[in-house]
């Protein structure tokens, strides 16, 4: 049982170059979100999905889309990096029923220069 | 907007000391999380709390909750070097899962 993984681990790229971070849970849960988590600014909510093929916007979505084809995998895309997005990204999920306890992948630090 | 702040931001305290750090709204929430957040890797669950002046004990960490719902405490006994880490609260916003996190409180037990 791997719980929630994501790759990469680490990334650099050039403003405007586009990636896609990859996000993956073996626990079948229904609930998955993206968070970027910044010094002194905790973690923020980028997106997240209740389900295959429903997505919603979370606290700060600028520049980033996600899509959710299968319970397992939710991809974040960036289009265009911004050296504000400069960051550690977390993958997250979640049983939509009862408790709300978030289960968190490693992270991945991204450079954007 | 912060819905959730939490106080310190930095603490650096030597072995077998004993801390407290808080979490603290403006407005009334059902329930709340700590989670711990050690470095290169994501933050894990410790305890929730869900009624008003509930206390939950996690062997030298105790967790409580306000009565009025509004703020939470961590208070850590005789604190070790594994307890580094950083310490986020955590509260359910609309509906489904979501989840807003606080600040986080940055702990440095030095042995």
């Amino acid at each position: 049982n791997a719980g929630v993984t994501q790759t990469p681990k680490f990334q650099v790229l050039k403003t405007g170059q586009s990636m896609t971070l990859q996000c993956a849970q073996d626990m079948n849960h229904e609930y998955m979100s993206w968070y970027r988590q910044d010094p002194g600014m905790g973690l923020r909510l980028i997106h997240y999905s209740v389900g295959a093929g429903i997505t919603d916007q979370g606290e700060v979505p600028n520049g980033y889309n996600v899509s959710r084809s299968t319970t397992e995998d939710f991809p974040l895309r960036l289009l265009s990096a911004a050296p504000s997005q400069t960051s550690v990204y977390f993958c997250a999920s979640s049983r939509l029923a009862g408790s709300y306890e978030q289960y968190f992948g490693p992270g991945t630090r991204l450079t954007v220069t | 907007t912060q819905l959730l702040e939490q106080s310190p931001q930095f603490l650096s305290i030597q072995e077998g000391e004993n801390l407290t750090v808080y979490c603290n709204s403006s407005s009334v929430f059902s329930s709340l999380q700590w989670y711990r957040q050690e470095p290169g890797e994501g933050p894990v669950l410790l305890v929730t709390v869900v009624t008003g002046g509930e206390v939950k004990k996690l062997k030298r960490l105790t967790f409580q909750f306000g009565d009025a719902r509004k703020d939470s405490s961590l208070h850590i006994t005789a604190a070790q070097p594994g307890d580094t880490g950083l310490y986020l609260c955590a509260r359910p916003i609309g509906g489904y899962q979501k989840v807003t996190f606080g600040t986080g409180t940055k702990l440095q037990v030095i042995p």
